[in-house]
């Protein structure tokens, strides 16, 4: 099976700064990686998926890259509503899996 | 609008068995793969399961394989998730969810259900 390594698990930040979360597979996934976004009591929100692509709604601010085995969720400018817990997530394949999360919070 | 709603999680012992249901509504419920996603309280997400449009593919994590099993009633645009031998590492929300696109197997869970909280203990 496929695992996904992500990293940080922990990342404190300000209003506006610039993040990054780095997620890694264990082998080549091409490109069919998603971010979510989770928040407490809350279901997990699509943020981007195959690698790059920005659902519907979603700010500008968040973006993904990466091919193969090393793929990253970038956030320009943290705003407050983005202090939350970040999940990447391989879809394709007998056997998804989620990386184990980054909480992102006030530093 | 799209809306999944979980149902039948409880308490339960382990050894023990429990099936969950998930109803759905404001989409083609036949033309979407469906797919369990579990979360253990303040843990990580795991995937558990999928099941095709039409029945026909499913497929397991390797942690409920030969214990759950996933199946569809498109005539009622249900989705349920029968899980036998329970253990106390299954205790978690187990959430429902729609595929990203129509007619595709492995793809992305993006609408989701707010969840059922399965608890295993004794």
């Amino acid at each position: 099976d496929i695992q996904m390594t992500q990293s940080p698990s922990t990342l404190s930040a300000s209003v506006g700064d610039r993040v990054t979360i780095t997620c890694r597979a264990s082998q080549s996934i091409s490109d069919w990686l998603a971010w979510y976004q989770q928040k407490p009591g809350k279901a997990p929100k699509v943020l981007i998926y195959k690698t790059s692509t920005l659902d519907s709604g979603v700010p500008s601010r968040f973006s993904g890259s990466g091919s193969g085995t090393e793929f990253t969720l970038t956030i320009s400018s943290l705003q407050p509503d983005d202090f939350a817990t970040y999940y990447c997530h391989h879809y394709r394949g007998y056997s998804p899996t989620f990386g184990r999360g980054t909480k992102v919070e006030v530093k | 609008e799209v809306q999944l709603v979980e149902s039948g999680g409880v308490v339960v012992r382990p050894g023990g068995s429990l099936r969950l249901s998930c109803a759905a509504s404001g989409f083609a419920f036949d033309d979407y793969t469906m797919h369990w996603v579990r979360q253990a309280p303040g843990k990580n997400l795991e995937w558990v399961s999928l099941i095709g449009w039409d029945g026909g593919n499913t497929y397991y994590a390797d942690s409920v394989k030969g214990r759950f099993t996933i199946s569809r009633d498109n005539s009622k645009s249900s989705l349920f998730l029968q899980m036998n031998s329970l253990r106390p590492e299954d205790t978690a929300f187990y959430y429902c969810a729609k595929d990203l696109n129509s007619l595709t197997i492995f793809g992305v869970p993006y609408q989701w259900g707010q969840g059922t909280l399965v608890t295993v203990s004794s």
